[in-house]
Protein backbone atom coordinates (compact mmCIF):
# COMPACT_ATOMS: atom_id res chain seq x y z
CA UNK A 1 0.00 0.00 0.00
CA UNK A 2 1.18 3.34 -0.76
CA UNK A 3 1.67 5.08 2.29
CA UNK A 4 2.36 9.61 2.21
CA UNK A 5 4.33 11.62 4.43
CA UNK A 6 4.35 14.89 5.89
CA UNK A 7 6.89 15.93 8.39
CA UNK A 8 6.23 19.38 9.33
CA UNK A 9 3.07 19.44 11.07
CA UNK A 10 3.26 23.60 11.26
CA UNK A 11 4.97 26.32 9.14
CA UNK A 12 5.12 29.94 9.43
CA UNK A 13 6.41 32.56 6.47
CA UNK A 14 6.53 36.06 6.35
CA UNK A 15 3.92 37.72 3.89
CA UNK A 16 5.79 38.28 0.46
CA UNK A 17 8.23 35.44 1.45
CA UNK A 18 8.56 31.83 -0.16
CA UNK A 19 8.02 28.73 1.72
CA UNK A 20 8.65 25.00 0.53
CA UNK A 21 6.72 22.70 2.17
CA UNK A 22 8.04 18.80 1.95
CA UNK A 23 6.05 15.55 1.06
CA UNK A 24 7.65 12.41 0.61
CA UNK A 25 5.73 9.29 -0.30
CA UNK A 26 6.30 5.50 -0.69
CA UNK A 27 5.15 2.90 -3.51
CA UNK A 28 6.62 0.07 -5.76
CA UNK A 29 4.24 1.81 -8.43
CA UNK A 30 6.25 3.58 -11.67
CA UNK A 31 3.25 5.44 -12.83
CA UNK A 32 1.08 7.86 -10.75
CA UNK A 33 0.10 11.25 -9.64
CA UNK A 34 0.63 13.32 -7.15
CA UNK A 35 -1.22 16.30 -5.96
CA UNK A 36 -0.70 19.33 -3.33
CA UNK A 37 -4.72 20.53 -2.09
CA UNK A 38 -5.47 23.46 0.15
CA UNK A 39 -8.07 23.34 2.75
CA UNK A 40 -9.20 26.15 4.32
CA UNK A 41 -11.30 26.91 7.47
CA UNK A 42 -13.87 26.28 5.07
CA UNK A 43 -13.03 22.43 4.84
CA UNK A 44 -13.45 22.70 1.45
CA UNK A 45 -10.17 21.20 -0.44
CA UNK A 46 -9.03 22.72 -3.39
CA UNK A 47 -6.79 21.70 -5.80
CA UNK A 48 -3.39 23.62 -6.00
CA UNK A 49 -0.73 21.86 -8.48
CA UNK A 50 -0.45 18.30 -9.46
CA UNK A 51 1.84 16.06 -11.09
CA UNK A 52 2.07 13.03 -13.39
CA UNK A 53 5.23 10.54 -12.45
CA UNK A 54 5.77 9.89 -16.28
CA UNK A 55 6.90 14.17 -16.74
CA UNK A 56 9.97 15.03 -15.65
CA UNK A 57 8.96 18.64 -15.47
CA UNK A 58 7.86 20.28 -12.57
CA UNK A 59 4.46 21.55 -12.67
CA UNK A 60 4.30 25.23 -11.69
CA UNK A 61 1.14 26.91 -11.31
CA UNK A 62 1.46 30.70 -11.21
CA UNK A 63 2.90 31.25 -7.51
CA UNK A 64 3.23 27.64 -6.80
CA UNK A 65 5.50 25.07 -8.14
CA UNK A 66 6.30 21.49 -7.28
CA UNK A 67 9.82 19.87 -6.76
CA UNK A 68 9.72 16.44 -7.87
CA UNK A 69 12.28 14.37 -7.24
CA UNK A 70 10.97 10.83 -8.26
CA UNK A 71 14.15 8.66 -7.09
CA UNK A 72 14.00 9.68 -3.94
CA UNK A 73 9.86 9.88 -3.63
CA UNK A 74 10.15 13.30 -2.92
CA UNK A 75 7.40 15.88 -3.78
CA UNK A 76 7.73 19.65 -2.19
CA UNK A 77 5.70 22.46 -2.83
CA UNK A 78 7.37 26.04 -2.93
CA UNK A 79 4.83 28.72 -2.85
CA UNK A 80 6.58 32.47 -3.86
CA UNK A 81 4.97 35.86 -2.97
CA UNK A 82 3.26 34.09 0.24
CA UNK A 83 -0.44 36.18 0.55
CA UNK A 84 -2.94 36.20 3.73
CA UNK A 85 -5.23 34.23 1.71
CA UNK A 86 -2.93 31.24 1.34
CA UNK A 87 -3.28 30.63 4.79
CA UNK A 88 -4.42 27.12 5.27
CA UNK A 89 -3.65 23.18 5.93
CA UNK A 90 -1.90 22.07 2.57
CA UNK A 91 -2.36 18.15 2.19
CA UNK A 92 -0.19 16.30 -0.34
CA UNK A 93 -1.79 13.24 -2.03
CA UNK A 94 -1.56 10.28 -4.30
CA UNK A 95 -2.91 8.61 -6.41
CA UNK A 96 -2.33 5.07 -8.29
CA UNK A 97 -2.08 5.10 -12.15
CA UNK A 98 -3.87 1.34 -12.43
CA UNK A 99 -7.61 2.33 -12.12
CA UNK A 100 -7.85 2.58 -8.46
CA UNK A 101 -9.37 5.88 -8.49
CA UNK A 102 -9.04 6.58 -4.73
CA UNK A 103 -6.81 9.21 -3.13
CA UNK A 104 -3.89 8.32 -0.35
CA UNK A 105 -3.52 12.46 1.97
CA UNK A 106 -0.53 13.00 4.35
CA UNK A 107 -1.50 14.09 7.59
CA UNK A 108 -0.87 18.02 6.46
CA UNK A 109 0.82 21.12 7.29
CA UNK A 110 -0.83 24.20 9.02
CA UNK A 111 0.36 27.37 7.06
CA UNK A 112 0.77 30.41 8.61
CA UNK A 113 1.03 33.51 6.79
CA UNK A 114 2.55 35.97 9.26
CA UNK A 115 2.18 40.12 7.86
CA UNK B 1 -21.80 25.59 -12.87
CA UNK B 2 -23.05 24.10 -8.57
CA UNK B 3 -19.92 22.42 -6.83
CA UNK B 4 -20.32 19.53 -4.60
CA UNK B 5 -22.87 20.11 -1.83
CA UNK B 6 -23.10 18.09 1.21
CA UNK B 7 -26.38 17.96 3.66
CA UNK B 8 -26.31 18.31 6.44
CA UNK B 9 -23.24 20.56 7.08
CA UNK B 10 -23.20 19.95 10.22
CA UNK B 11 -24.82 16.48 12.56
CA UNK B 12 -24.59 16.11 16.21
CA UNK B 13 -26.25 12.78 17.19
CA UNK B 14 -26.35 10.03 20.16
CA UNK B 15 -24.06 7.04 20.37
CA UNK B 16 -26.20 4.17 18.61
CA UNK B 17 -28.58 6.02 16.78
CA UNK B 18 -28.77 6.31 12.46
CA UNK B 19 -27.46 9.06 10.89
CA UNK B 20 -27.47 9.81 6.83
CA UNK B 21 -25.11 12.31 4.79
CA UNK B 22 -26.15 13.05 1.72
CA UNK B 23 -23.81 14.40 -1.20
CA UNK B 24 -24.73 16.09 -4.38
CA UNK B 25 -22.29 15.32 -7.20
CA UNK B 26 -21.15 17.97 -9.87
CA UNK B 27 -24.04 17.12 -12.61
CA UNK B 28 -22.44 14.90 -15.18
CA UNK B 29 -19.90 13.38 -13.15
CA UNK B 30 -19.73 9.57 -13.41
CA UNK B 31 -17.60 9.28 -10.25
CA UNK B 32 -18.36 9.77 -6.87
CA UNK B 33 -15.90 9.34 -3.64
CA UNK B 34 -16.41 9.40 -0.02
CA UNK B 35 -13.46 10.40 3.00
CA UNK B 36 -13.26 10.50 6.02
CA UNK B 37 -11.02 13.12 7.93
CA UNK B 38 -10.56 12.81 11.71
CA UNK B 39 -9.30 15.76 13.96
CA UNK B 40 -5.33 16.81 13.31
CA UNK B 41 -5.35 14.09 10.35
CA UNK B 42 -5.55 13.99 6.21
CA UNK B 43 -9.21 12.65 4.62
CA UNK B 44 -8.94 8.88 4.50
CA UNK B 45 -10.92 7.29 1.63
CA UNK B 46 -13.93 4.94 2.25
CA UNK B 47 -15.70 4.23 -0.66
CA UNK B 48 -15.58 4.78 -4.69
CA UNK B 49 -18.96 4.61 -7.04
CA UNK B 50 -18.56 4.93 -11.23
CA UNK B 51 -22.24 5.21 -11.65
CA UNK B 52 -24.70 3.76 -9.74
CA UNK B 53 -21.79 0.92 -8.36
CA UNK B 54 -19.49 0.87 -6.01
CA UNK B 55 -16.35 0.19 -7.57
CA UNK B 56 -13.88 -0.24 -4.54
CA UNK B 57 -15.52 -0.35 -0.81
CA UNK B 58 -12.28 -0.88 0.98
CA UNK B 59 -12.17 1.79 3.01
CA UNK B 60 -15.54 1.38 5.02
CA UNK B 61 -14.34 0.28 8.62
CA UNK B 62 -16.85 -2.05 9.22
CA UNK B 63 -20.24 -3.09 8.35
CA UNK B 64 -21.82 -0.69 10.11
CA UNK B 65 -20.89 1.90 7.42
CA UNK B 66 -22.78 1.44 3.78
CA UNK B 67 -23.03 4.02 0.82
CA UNK B 68 -25.31 4.04 -1.69
CA UNK B 69 -25.77 6.14 -5.12
CA UNK B 70 -28.98 4.56 -6.81
CA UNK B 71 -29.13 6.55 -9.78
CA UNK B 72 -25.62 7.43 -10.20
CA UNK B 73 -26.43 11.15 -9.23
CA UNK B 74 -26.65 11.98 -5.48
CA UNK B 75 -25.24 9.20 -2.78
CA UNK B 76 -26.28 8.89 0.91
CA UNK B 77 -23.21 7.27 3.38
CA UNK B 78 -25.52 5.59 6.33
CA UNK B 79 -23.63 4.86 9.66
CA UNK B 80 -25.80 2.34 12.20
CA UNK B 81 -25.56 2.30 15.64
CA UNK B 82 -23.06 5.60 15.43
CA UNK B 83 -20.16 5.55 18.45
CA UNK B 84 -17.89 8.24 19.72
CA UNK B 85 -15.17 6.69 17.40
CA UNK B 86 -17.50 7.73 14.10
CA UNK B 87 -16.91 11.20 15.08
CA UNK B 88 -15.51 12.94 12.03
CA UNK B 89 -15.89 15.44 8.67
CA UNK B 90 -17.27 13.42 6.06
CA UNK B 91 -16.05 14.79 2.49
CA UNK B 92 -17.37 13.85 -0.98
CA UNK B 93 -15.58 14.27 -3.74
CA UNK B 94 -16.85 13.93 -7.25
CA UNK B 95 -15.19 14.19 -10.80
CA UNK B 96 -14.85 12.49 -14.61
CA UNK B 97 -13.20 9.21 -13.87
CA UNK B 98 -11.20 7.75 -16.74
CA UNK B 99 -9.82 11.51 -17.62
CA UNK B 100 -6.28 11.85 -17.72
CA UNK B 101 -6.00 13.33 -14.40
CA UNK B 102 -9.37 12.47 -12.76
CA UNK B 103 -9.62 15.47 -10.63
CA UNK B 104 -11.53 15.36 -7.91
CA UNK B 105 -13.71 17.99 -6.80
CA UNK B 106 -14.91 18.39 -3.10
CA UNK B 107 -17.24 19.79 -1.25
CA UNK B 108 -17.55 21.20 2.10
CA UNK B 109 -17.81 18.25 4.47
CA UNK B 110 -20.25 17.31 7.08
CA UNK B 111 -19.29 17.45 10.06
CA UNK B 112 -20.22 14.28 12.17
CA UNK B 113 -20.25 14.37 16.23
CA UNK B 114 -21.34 11.96 17.95
CA UNK B 115 -22.45 12.37 21.47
Amino acid sequence: AQTVTQSQPEMSVQEAETVTLSCTYDTSESDYYLFWYKQPPSRQMILVIRQEAYKQQNATENRFSVNFQKAAKSFSLKISDSQLGDAAMYFCAYRSDFGNEKLTFGTGTRLTIIP
Amino acid sequence: GAGVSQTPSNKVTEKGKYVELRCDPISGHTALYWYRQSLGQGPEFLIYFQGTGAADDSGLPNDRFFAVRPEGSVSTLKIQRTERGDSAVYLCASGLAGSSYNEQFFGPGTRLTVL
